[in-house]
């Protein structure tokens, strides 16, 4: 069974402060994404990587950053958490071509106060 | 615009009831048609895929594509309880080494099934 999991379910930070959010994937899976989800939004795509070290922007990076120094960990950073990346924070992998069946961890639900 | 507009419902039926889930996108060069089903309080998973256009059936769920109407569809017969959860679309141009990886997502419909 593929497993992807994230080291918190449930983080409160406060304005300012630096957030990491930790993805971990055992499927030897090549692609790895970090998405939002918002209520009315949908998921949203902040990053992906293709490969360790490799990374590309999704639709919304602005206020994050990523580093892939492993092939089976992908993080998320925040610079300095705003209010309005209060969100739930879902990581997925997936195999280098079969990029439609993507494999989500339980998500990290971040309030930023 | 959306690139993929989804209704959010919620959508509430009686068991038994057959559903029709809808998503609309403009992008005409999305190929694959996902839908993703996500329980609450769990990340999604993937239900079923379409390449292109036509119908795809598993077990009670149908997948729909009209490329020419930038339409999707999945249908459920003889709905039940357990089919209650947040229902996404998903699709993109391609995968492999060419194109966009990642998927773009609606935003989401819930349904609710009754017993």
């Amino acid at each position: 069974d593929v497993k992807v999991t994230q080291s918190s379910r449930y983080l409160v930070k406060r304005t300012g402060e630096k957030v990491f959010l930790e993805c971990v994937q055992d499927m030897d899976h090549e692609n790895m994404f970090w998405y939002r989800q918002d209520p009315g939004l949908g998921l949203r795509l902040i990053y992906f990587s293709y490969d360790v070290k490799m990374k590309e922007k999704g639709d919304i990076p602005e206020g994050y950053s990523v580093s892939r120094e492993k092939k089976e960990r992908f993080s998320l950073i925040l610079e300095s958490a705003s209010t309005n990346q209060t969100s739930m924070y879902l990581c997925a992998s997936s195999t280098r071509d079969l990029v439609y069946e993507q494999y989500f961890g339980p998500g990290t639900r971040l309030t930023v106060t | 615009q959306k690139e993929v507009e989804q209704d959010p419902g919620p959508l509430s039926v009686p068991e038994g009831a057959i559903v029709s889930l809808n998503c609309t996108y403009s992008n005409s060069a999305f190929q694959y048609f996902m839908w993703y089903r996500q329980y609450s309080r769990k990340g999604p998973e993937l239900l079923m895929y379409t390449y292109s256009s036509g119908n795809k059936e598993d077990g009670r769920f149908t997948a729909q594509v009209d490329k020419s109407s930038k339409y999707i569809s999945l249908f459920i017969r003889d709905s039940q309880p357990s089919d209650s959860a947040t229902y996404l679309c998903a699709m993109t141009p391609r995968g492999g080494d060419t194109g966009r990886r990642a998927l773009t997502f609606g935003s989401g419909t819930r349904l609710q099934v009754q017993p």
